[in-house]
């Protein structure tokens, strides 16, 4: 078991540059989600998809972000022209749901990218 | 919208009790999550609670009241690695997971 896989780990980019982040998740997890994380507060939902679908989006996801996951494995979250509000801890997390139990399915965390906007 | 309120800070003595509590007010409800995160980790999944009462898996416990929207997590015979950040968590629907703002305990020797 590899766990949640995250690349980079950590980015800093300049204000108005586009970045791209990489999660791997636990192999059989059909679930895959997106949360943001500031100093001093828990994640923030951003985005999730069930296999290759993304069934939703959170409104603190503008129009510069975007997410895919094609084929239903890793998924890639991009940010363009970046902003100095953008700067937080980058979260990727996977489950497994099964018809009727998904309930008490736990989410699984990758180690996050931590973005710098400078 | 979703609500979910925590301490911000607790501070504990090694060896002690330390009970973290959460209130919660949701749209829906279908499991409160504990989890644990270290600085510059991830969280990591501790407990789960779907129906009233306790559960208990080794040194850490949880609690959950739906008709209070309350839980709580116990943490007993405290150690140094205990120190991180506690996070409670809510599942309003069928996927996503509503956090609190966490609580830092610090265990002290």
């Amino acid at each position: 078991d590899t766990g949640v896989s995250q690349n980079p780990r950590h980015k800093i980019t300049k204000r108005g540059q586009n970045v791209t982040f990489r999660c791997d998740p636990i192999s059989e997890h059909n679930r895959l989600y997106w949360y943001r994380q500031t100093l001093g507060q828990g994640p923030e939902f951003l985005t999730y998809f069930q296999n290759e679908a993304q069934l939703e989006k959170s409104r603190l996801l503008s129009d510069r972000f975007s997410a895919e996951r094609p084929k239903g494995s890793f998924s890639t979250l991009e940010i363009q022209r970046t902003e100095q509000g953008d700067s937080a801890m980058y979260l990727c997390a996977s489950s497994l749901s099964h018809p009727g139990r998904s309930y008490n399915s736990p989410l699984h965390f990758g180690n996050g990218t931590r973005l710098t906007v400078t | 919208g979703q609500n979910i309120d925590q301490p911000t800070e607790m501070t504990a003595t090694e060896g002690a009790i330390v009970q973290i509590n959460c209130t919660y007010q949701t749209s829906g409800f279908n499991g409160l999550f504990w989890y644990q995160q270290h600085a510059g980790e991830a969280p990591t999944f501790l407990s789960y609670n779907v129906l009233d009462g306790l559960e208990e898996k080794g040194r850490f416990s949880s609690f959950l009241s739906r008709s209070k929207g309350y839980s709580y997590l116990l943490l007993k015979e405290l150690q140094m690695k205990d120190s991180a950040s506690y996070l409670c968590a809510v599942r309003d629907g069928d996927y996503k997971l509503s956090f609190g703002a966490g609580t830092t305990v610090t265990v002290r020797a």
